[in-house]
């Protein structure tokens, strides 16, 4: 069974940019997750998505957005970027819990590197 | 709020335990352990629900303290593999704005010798 999928590996872009992330969840997962890992810290909560709609968001500006689409694949855009944007980026996925009390599993992320 | 965890790194021998903790300030609805190598990404260890508790790791236990809003995560014979940043997450709150949201620990960076 493929895990999930995220594309591309690395990104390097430049401040004020925009830069688009994918991922494709575990087959039968419907949920997605974004998170942000700066370097040598713990995961921070950006994003979650089920069946097509935001379900929450994390303590992020405006400027990080993102969509699901119908094959549940998700994109993570970020908009005019700023250094502290770089980060490793994870996306997670899950079957459909409203309660947390199903395990993520991870994709291996994109780093992103603001110059 | 981030729950804190303890100790923030642990070095063992193969075949020593360890116990590393987790604290929120908040009720705890479930918590989450992960274990995550230098530059691969997060593996689920197990998570631990308010009113029982799933094992999903061989070797690897955990408990849940609800009163005491802590979990504490067990290694027993540690092996090299073993070796990563463990993470803690919870879910403070099955709705309202913690609604799917997990909230990670800082991690504790376990290594393990020969």
């Amino acid at each position: 069974e493929a895990g999930v999928t995220q594309s591309p590996t690395h990104l390097i872009k430049t401040r004020g940019q925009q830069a688009t992330l994918r991922c494709s969840p575990i087959s039968g997962h419907t949920s997605v997750y974004w998170y942000q890992q700066a370097l040598g810290l713990g995961l921070q909560f950006l994003l979650w998505y089920d069946e097509g709609e935001e379900r929450n968001r994390g303590n992020f500006p405006p400027r990080f957005s993102g969509r699901q689409f119908p094959n549940y694949s998700s994109e993570l855009n970020v908009n005019a970027l700023e250094l502290e944007d770089s980060a490793l980026y994870l996306c997670a996925s899950s079957v459909r819990t409203a309660l947390s009390n199903q395990p993520q599993h991870f994709g291996d992320g994109t780093r992103l590197s603001i110059l | 709020q981030q729950p804190v965890q303890s100790p923030q790194a642990v070095i063992l021998r193969e075949g020593e335990d360890a116990v590393i903790n987790c604290s929120s300030s908040k009720a705890l609805y479930s918590v989450h352990w992960y274990r995550q190598k230098h530059g691969e990404a997060p593996v689920f260890l197990m998570i631990l629900l308010k009113g029982g508790e799933q094992k999903g790791h061989e070797k690897i236990s955990a408990s849940f303290n609800e009163k005491k809003q802590q979990s504490s995560l067990y290694l027993t014979a540690s092996q090299l593999s073993y070796s990563g940043t463990y993470f803690c997450a919870i879910n403070s709150n099955a709705g309202g704005t913690s609604y799917g949201k997990l909230t990670f620990g800082q991690g504790t960076i376990l290594t393990v010798h020969p």
